[in-house]
């Protein structure tokens, strides 16, 4: 059973420059969350997608963008970088289901490192 | 909205022996879940024990227990038998129903041999 991966492992972008990162979840889930965790923190929530469609989003710019595909897989999008956009992006997947009634567990991702120069 | 405290930035523990990791949070709801996670130098974020507000017992896993207590807001891990495994950051996790997780800043635990 496969699980929650994505692509790519590292990534260099430029100022200014746009990044798309990639995220397969757990099989059998259908909600794909994303966040940021910059070097010394915590992760913070960016948004989060079921159905195709972004269900909540945290405090983030609208730099930030996602999209979920049939499969459920999930693409972030950021727009215009700045350096302070370099991180540990970590993707999480979870069930609905399980969500609606409180059971939920998210599992993890490696998660991309994004450097900005 | 709700915040997560962890005041121990670092800890550290000797091999076999009991360590006790801090979190205190806040919020207003009185239906919600606890998790402890564990994020190895790999990144890949592991669940390590999960606890539901609603139920008074504590909840365990192998040697890594919590002390919940839902009228003080506190949270606190124990690792018993410490293991040169058990080195990593651990980030305490509020989940409101319906919402989205919300972490604390870590403690980074260190085992010493």
């Amino acid at each position: 059973d496969a699980g929650v991966t994505q692509s790519p492992t590292h990534l260099i972008k430029t100022r200014g420059q746009q990044v798309t990162l990639r995220c397969s979840p757990k099989s059998g889930h259908d909600t794909v969350s994303w966040y940021q965790q910059a070097l010394g923190q915590g992760p913070q929530f960016i948004f989060q997608y079921y159905e195709e469609e972004e269900r909540q989003r945290g405090n983030f710019p609208d730099r930030f963008s996602g999209h979920q595909f049939p499969n459920y897989s999930s693409e972030l999008n950021v727009n215009a970088l700045l350096l302070g956009d370099s991180a540990l992006y970590l993707c999480a997947s979870s069930l609905a289901r399980l969500a609606a009634d409180g059971t939920d567990t998210q599992y993890f991702g490696p998660g991309t490192r994004l450097t900005v120069l | 909205a709700q915040t997560v405290t962890q005041s121990q930035p670092e800890m550290s523990v000797q091999e076999a022996e009991t360590v006790t990791l801090s979190c205190t949070y806040d919020t207003s709801e009185s239906d919600y879940y606890l998790f402890w996670y564990k994020q190895p130098p790999s990144r890949q974020m592991i669940l390590v024990i999960r606890q539901e507000a609603y139920k008074q017992q504590n909840a365990t896993e192998n040697r890594f227990s919590v002390n919940f207590q839902k009228a003080a807001k506190s949270f606190s891990l124990k690792i018993s038998d410490s293991q040169l495994g058990d080195a990593a950051m651990y980030f305490c996790a509020f989940l409101n129903y319906g919402q989205n997780f919300v972490f604390g800043p870590g403690t980074r635990l260190s085992v010493l041999p």
